[in-house]
């Protein structure tokens, strides 16, 4: 069964660093968002992605975070310059379809935790 | 903005028992997702709905756009079937997370 895909599983990284998460999506998928969830709370929207540009994204989704598809298959964030507070797990979801019909499949999740 | 709130909190039980969690949010949407976060973390989706009633296996999704409500039922409960269960919402775009239902269920 088609899955998605998130590496790396787990990520220790210095405050200050650059981080980049990647996502391999289901391949016939057209919609990738990012969401996270920081330990014990909600899990909430970063950003959404159609036609290689940003459709929507969340008052967290601030300049230090980015989003892209470079390959065509891989879907990445990229946060510039990690703060303690980004300590959380990112999640990729991808869906066939988006708006008011489309189903979502997540993959199993990055662990970032930021020194 | 969209309210999503979950009841119970927090769900123990015994094996063998039915299983019942509720999801009620605060404006109209297009869909509700009800979603299963394993212990590792990973999240797996169960079911999405926008009306009447869905079943697979042992899990029963009903939703109520009138009431602005949800529910989730577990029949025959198992060990296995202890996680977190979360329901989110949809709109155009984004899926807004209710704070979880931990179930635990003891043999």
């Amino acid at each position: 069964e088609p899955e998605v895909t998130q590496t790396p599983s787990h990520q220790v990284t210095q405050m200050g660093q650059e981080v980049i998460l990647r996502c391999v999506p289901i391949s016939n998928h057209l919609y990738f968002y990012w969401y996270r969830q920081i330990l014990g709370q909600k899990v909430e929207f970063l950003v959404s992605f159609y036609n290689n540009e940003i459709s929507e994204k969340s008052e967290i989704f601030d300049d230090q975070f980015s989003v892209e598809r470079p390959d065509g298959s891989n879907f990445t964030l990229k946060i510039r310059s990690t703060k303690l507070e980004d300590s959380a797990m990112y999640f990729c979801a991808s869906g066939e379809a988006g708006g008011w019909t489309g189903e979502l499949f997540f993959g199993e999740g990055s662990r970032l935790t930021v020194l | 903005k969209n309210e999503v709130e979950q009841s119970p909190q927090n769900l123990t039980a015994q094996e063998g028992e039915f299983i019942t969690i509720n999801c009620s949010y605060s404006v109209g949407i297009s869909a509700l997702h009800w979603l299963q976060q394993h212990p590792g973390g990973g999240i797996v989706s169960l079911f999405m709905l926008s009306s009447g009633k869905k079943k697979h296996g042992r899990l029963i999704a009903t939703i109520n756009i009138q009431e602005k409500h949800s529910s989730l039922h577990i029949t025959a409960s198992h060990p296995r079937d202890s996680a977190v269960y979360i329901c989110a919402v949809k709109g155009a775009q984004k899926l807004v997370f209710g704070q979880g239902t931990r179930l635990t269920i003891n043999p």
